[in-house]
C-alpha cells in the first residue's frame, strides 16, 4: 500500500538557517504529493503541493520538487524564521481517495 | 470564516461511556474525511462519505466506531464503550470530487480537530 517515510525530528534551527526536511514516499501509479503544517493548538493547513514528476510546489518561501527517480518530496527553505517553527507533515494521494501522511517532523526555530 | 468546523473541541469521559463529535464542512465540498491522530503521528485514515455515501473505512475503525453523513452536509463519528486507547484527536476534513482527468489535486481542508481524552 501507500506510504510516506519523514524525517524525525525534533530539528531545532537558528533564525536564517537552511532548512531541509526528507520525504520519501511508495505508491503505485502517478500520487500528488503535499506538504500540511501543524501550529501549535491549529488545525492541519496545506502548505505546497505538486501533482506530477519534476513540478515544483512553492509557497510562504518553502518549496520542494516532486522526484519520481528518487521518489522524494523533500521540503526546503532557505532561512526560517521564528515563526516557522510547527509540525511538518509529508503526504500523497494515491490510488486510494485518501491522504496518506507520514509521522510529522517538530521544528523549533531559535532567535 | 466557512471553514472546516468541529466540534466539541475538548472532550473528556470516562471509561465505557458513548461519544459524539461532529463536522461541518466547507459547503460546496462533496467529500468528507474523518482521521485520527495521536501524540507524535501523523494523522491516520478511518473513513470519507462522497455526498452522503461512506465510500471507504479503514481497519482502524472497529464496530465501536460509527460515522454518518445523513443528508451530504454535516458528520457526527460515534465512539461507543470508549476505551482509553481512544484517546487522540479526531480530524475531520472535506474535498470536492473532481471528475475523472480534471486537472488539479484532491485538497483536504482540515479542521482544528476534537481532541478525546478517556479516562
Amino acid at each position: 500500500g501507500d506510504s510516506v517515510t519523514q524525517m524525525e525530528g525534533p530539528v531545532t534551527l537558528s533564525e536564517e538557517a537552511f532548512l531541509t526536511i526528507n520525504c520519501t514516499y511508495t505508491a503505485t501509479g502517478y500520487p500528488s504529493l503535499f506538504w500540511y503544517v501543524q501550529y501549535p493548538g491549529e488545525g492541519l493547513q496545506l502548505l505546497l503541493k505538486a501533482t506530477k514528476a519534476d513540478d515544483k510546489g512553492s509557497n510562504k518561501g518553502f518549496e520542494a520538487t516532486y522526484r519520481k527517480e528518487t521518489t522524494s518530496f523533500h521540503l526546503e527553505k532557505g532561512s526560517v524564521q521564528v515563526s516557522d517553527s510547527a509540525v511538518y507533515f509529508c503526504a500523497l494521494s494515491g490510488s486510494a481517495r485518501q491522504l496518506t501522511f507520514g509521522s510529522g517532523t517538530q521544528l523549533t526555530v531559535l532567535p | 470564516d466557512t471553514g472546516v468546523s468541529q466540534n466539541p473541541r475538548h472532550k473528556i469521559t470516562k471509561r465505557g461511556q458513548n461519544v459524539t463529535f461532529r463536522c461541518d464542512p466547507i459547503s460546496e465540498h462533496n467529500r468528507l474525511y474523518w482521521y485520527r491522530q495521536t501524540l507524535g503521528q501523523g494523522p491516520e485514515f478511518l473513513t470519507y462519505f462522497q455526498n452522503e455515501a461512506q465510500l471507504e473505512k479503514s481497519r482502524l475503525l472497529s464496530d465501536r466506531f460509527s460515522a454518518e453523513r445523513p443528508k451530504g452536509s454535516f458528520s457526527t463519528l460515534e465512539i461507543q464503550r470508549t476505551e482509553q486507547g481512544d484517546s487522540a484527536m479526531y480530524l475531520c476534513a472535506s474535498s470536492i470530487r473532481r471528475d475523472r482527468g480534471a486537472p488539479g489535486a484532491n485538497v483536504l481542508t482540515f479542521g482544528a480537530g476534537s481532541r478525546l481524552t478517556v479516562l
